[in-house]
């Protein structure tokens, strides 16, 4: 994998569930994967800095685990609520930021 | 909590004049970025800024474009001779160390907007 892919391109979710998507990058000079949470007329907001293969990071409902050998990341949102709405974009840090496109993630009530 | 702020938050220029993006990074940080997004597509990276040079600039960031931090606190992009597909988003970002573990705060942005 050359570049950053994001999967699935957009989600919709009802209130209560639990979501996940991934993330996919190159496996070679890795320094690091960001996540971001980007809300519509926002800036996008730091969730996570991953930089461990196996690395596993929580913040709040929101969690991500990260494998470097094969090149990807997954992003679970637990018990989705409606101001969980936003776009999750992964971001790989190998030498500059390359950002996926994105998922959109719809909670409806 | 500190923000990164970016005027103007929308900017309509004509084909062929330049314009100037500022960006007010967080105070104690010390590497800066421009980033853009043309509507539909990724966001890319353009440049990153380190101890008043540039640091890192990707294929986009030609000899059109030129950052500049003028002062203490403000970080600008200034695209010369403005294209129509220069029309985008574009997102001044900051963060303490240019290492990988460190977050990037990013801007609301300046929709840019060529005519």
């Amino acid at each position: 994998i050359l570049n950053v892919e994001q999967s699935p391109q957009s989600l919709h979710v009802q209130e209560g569930d639990s979501t996940n998507f991934t993330c996919s990058f190159p496996s070679s000079n890795f320094y690091a994967l960001h996540w971001y949470r980007w809300e519509t007329a926002k800036s996008p907001e730091a969730l996570f800095v991953m930089t461990l293969n196996g690395d596993e990071k929580k913040k709040g409902r929101i969690s991500a685990t990260l494998n470097t050998k094969e090149g990807y990341s997954y992003l679970y949102i637990k018990g989705s609520q409606p101001e969980d709405s936003a776009t999750y974009l992964c971001a790989f840090r190998g030498g500059k930021l390359q950002f996926g496109a994105g998922t959109q993630v719809v909670v409806t009530p | 909590e500190p923000e990164v702020t970016q005027t103007p938050s929308h900017q309509v220029t004509q084909m062929g004049q330049e314009v100037i993006l500022r960006c007010v990074p967080i105070s104690n940080h010390l590497y800066f970025y421009w980033y853009r997004q043309i509507l539909g597509q990724k966001v890319e990276f353009l440049v990153s800024f380190y101890n008043n040079e540039i640091s890192e600039k990707s294929e986009i960031f030609d000899d059109q474009f030129s950052v500049e931090r003028p002062d203490g606190s403000n970080f600008t992009l200034k695209i010369r001779s403005t294209k129509l597909e220069d029309s985008a988003m574009y997102f001044c970002a900051s963060s303490e160390a240019r290492a990988g573990n460190q977050p990037q705060h990013f801007g609301d942005g300046t929709r840019l907007s060529i005519l």
